[in-house]
């Protein structure tokens, strides 16, 4: 199967910092990359997806300000979380796909902590 | 919007059962269904994608069936086995109309007991 990975695993950062997430599609180019959230006992929740070379698509209640989304090149989507607070802890998880019919191939996510 | 129900939300049984797991969702309006499992902390594994077009879809024991008019899927695991303990989540696409991001439920949480 195809292999996603995302760097980094695990990030503490103080509060106001920014934070950026790598996901990477290692064996195959992903037409289409999308960001999930998942906070302690919910549902992943679908924060926005991206194209390679246009802008974001985000989820109603997702700031795009705030969660920064470059998808530069066909392997490569990155996330950045800007001036992180607390409340932005949480466990991200990229997903990739190639064509609309096929499955989406997730990362192994990246937890959060804002202190 | 599309909106995803698993039952039971969890389940723990003895090994070499033979095990059903539900998903229900709103929108039927779906070109295919995944189901995926989640390991605790880490990311998702995908188990079966069934098109719209099929019923059924199987995978060594595991098999995956889509009613879409009646908004059900279904996961079978047949022998169940304690590396089989995991969270099981279906997922149909998003809105349900053709958008590509995918709408998870809380899954089901199951414990195979050795």
């Amino acid at each position: 199967g195809a292999v996603v990975s995302q760097h980094p695993s695990r990030v503490i950062c103080k509060s106001g910092t920014s934070v950026k997430i790598e996901c990477r599609s290692l064996d195959f180019q992903a037409t289409t990359m999308f960001w999930y959230r998942q906070f302690p006992k919910q549902s992943l929740m679908l924060m926005a997806t991206s194209n390679e070379g246009s802008k974001a698509t985000y989820e109603q209640g997702v700031e795009k300000d705030k969660f920064l989304i470059n998808h530069a090149s066909l392997t490569l989507s990155t996330l950045t979380v800007t001036s992180a607070h607390p409340e932005d802890s949480s466990f991200y998880i990229c997903s990739c796909k190639r064509t609309s019919l096929e499955t989406q191939y997730f990362g192994p996510g990246t937890r959060l902590l804002v202190l | 919007k599309q909106e995803v129900t698993q039952i039971p939300a969890a389940l723990s049984v003895p090994e070499g059962e033979n095990l059903v797991l539900n998903c229900s969702f709103t929108d039927s309006a779906i070109y295919n269904l995944q189901w995926f499992r989640q390991d605790p902390g880490k990311g998702l594994t995908s188990l079966l994608l069934i098109q719209s077009s099929q019923r059924e879809q199987t995978s060594g024991r595991l098999n995956a069936s889509l009613d879409k008019s009646s908004g059900r899927s279904t996961l079978y695991i047949a022998a169940s086995q304690p590396g089989d303990s995991a969270t099981y989540l279906c997922a149909p696409p998003y809105s349900g109309g053709g958008a590509d991001g995918l709408t998870f439920g809380k899954g089901t949480h199951l414990i195979i007991q050795p």
